[in-house]
C-alpha cells in the first residue's frame, strides 16, 4: 500500500481558498486518491476521488499532477464548520484496503 | 449516496465482559467491509477485513480471538470484542465499498463510529 504524507496541522480563515498537500511517492498504476474529512466522534466522510488532472465536484477540487506522486486537495472559501481533520488515501480496486496515514488538522477560524 | 450504519452509537461495558458492534450497508450490498480502531487525537487503524461468507483477514498485532468478526450477510458485519478491557476502551468505525459505483469510483463508505468504553 502506498504510504502518504501530510502536514499534520493548517490554520486558515474563513472565505479563504485552503489547500492540502499530500505527498504518495509509491503509487501504483492502479491507484485511485480519495480524500476524507473527519469531526470528532464521526466516521470519515468522503470528498473527492480523483485519478489524474483534475477533479471537481461541488465541495472541493483535488488536482494531481503528472507524476501522480502528489495531490493538493482545495478547499474553496473555507467556513468554521470546515474545521476538521482531513485525510488522503491512495488505494485500488474495488477491494481492496486502504491505510489511513495520520491527517491534516485544519482549523479555521473567524 | 450509500449508507452504512453502526450499532450501537456507544456502549459502556465492565471489564472481563463482550460487546458486539454490528455493522450495516443500508442500500447496497458489501462482500467486503473493514473495521477501524480510533484513539483519541490519532489516525484510524484498519483491524481487520472482514469478507462475506468467509474468515476475516486480521491486520498485524490484531488478536483474532479477541475481536471476533462475523460476515454472515451482503449487508451485516460484526465485530464482538470479547473480554474486554479497559484498554480495549476506542472509538470503533466501520466502512465499505459499494460494487455497484459507476466510472471506477471505490471510495469507501464509513459508519458513524461506536464509542466503548470499558470501566
Amino acid at each position: 500500500l502506498a504510504k502518504t504524507t501530510q502536514p499534520i496541522s493548517m490554520d486558515s480563515y474563513e472565505g479563504q481558498e485552503v489547500n492540502i498537500t499530500c505527498s504518495h511517492n509509491n503509487i501504483a498504476t492502479n491507484d485511485y486518491i480519495t480524500w476524507y474529512q473527519q469531526f470528532p466522534s464521526q466516521g470519515p466522510r468522503f470528498i473527492i476521488q480523483g485519478y489524474k488532472t483534475k477533479v471537481t465536484n461541488e465541495v472541493a477540487s483535488l488536482f494531481i499532477p503528472a507524476d501522480r506522486k502528489s495531490s493538493t486537495l482545495s478547499l474553496p472559501r473555507v467556513s468554521l464548520s470546515d474545521t476538521a481533520v482531513y485525510y488522503c488515501l491512495v488505494g485500488a480496486t474495488n477491494a481492496g484496503k486502504s491505510t489511513f496515514g495520520d491527517g491534516t488538522t485544519l482549523t479555521v477560524k473567524p | 449516496g450509500a449508507v452504512v450504519s453502526q450499532h450501537p452509537s456507544w456502549v459502556i461495558c465492565k471489564s472481563g465482559t463482550s460487546v458486539k458492534i454490528e455493522c450495516r450497508s443500508l442500500d447496497f450490498q458489501a462482500t467486503t467491509m473493514f473495521w477501524y480502531r480510533q484513539f483519541p487525537k490519532q489516525s484510524l487503524m484498519l483491524m481487520a477485513t472482514s469478507n462475506e461468507g468467509s474468515k476475516a483477514t486480521y491486520e498485524q498485532g490484531v488478536e483474532k480471538d479477541k475481536f471476533l468478526i462475523n460476515h454472515a450477510s451482503l449487508t451485516l458485519s460484526t465485530l464482538t470484542v470479547t473480554s474486554a478491557h479497559p484498554e480495549d476502551s476506542s472509538f470503533y468505525i466501520c466502512s465499505a465499498r459499494d460494487p455497484g459505483l459507476a466510472g471506477g469510483r471505490n471510495e469507501q463508505f464509513f459508519g458513524p463510529g461506536t464509542r466503548l468504553t470499558v470501566l
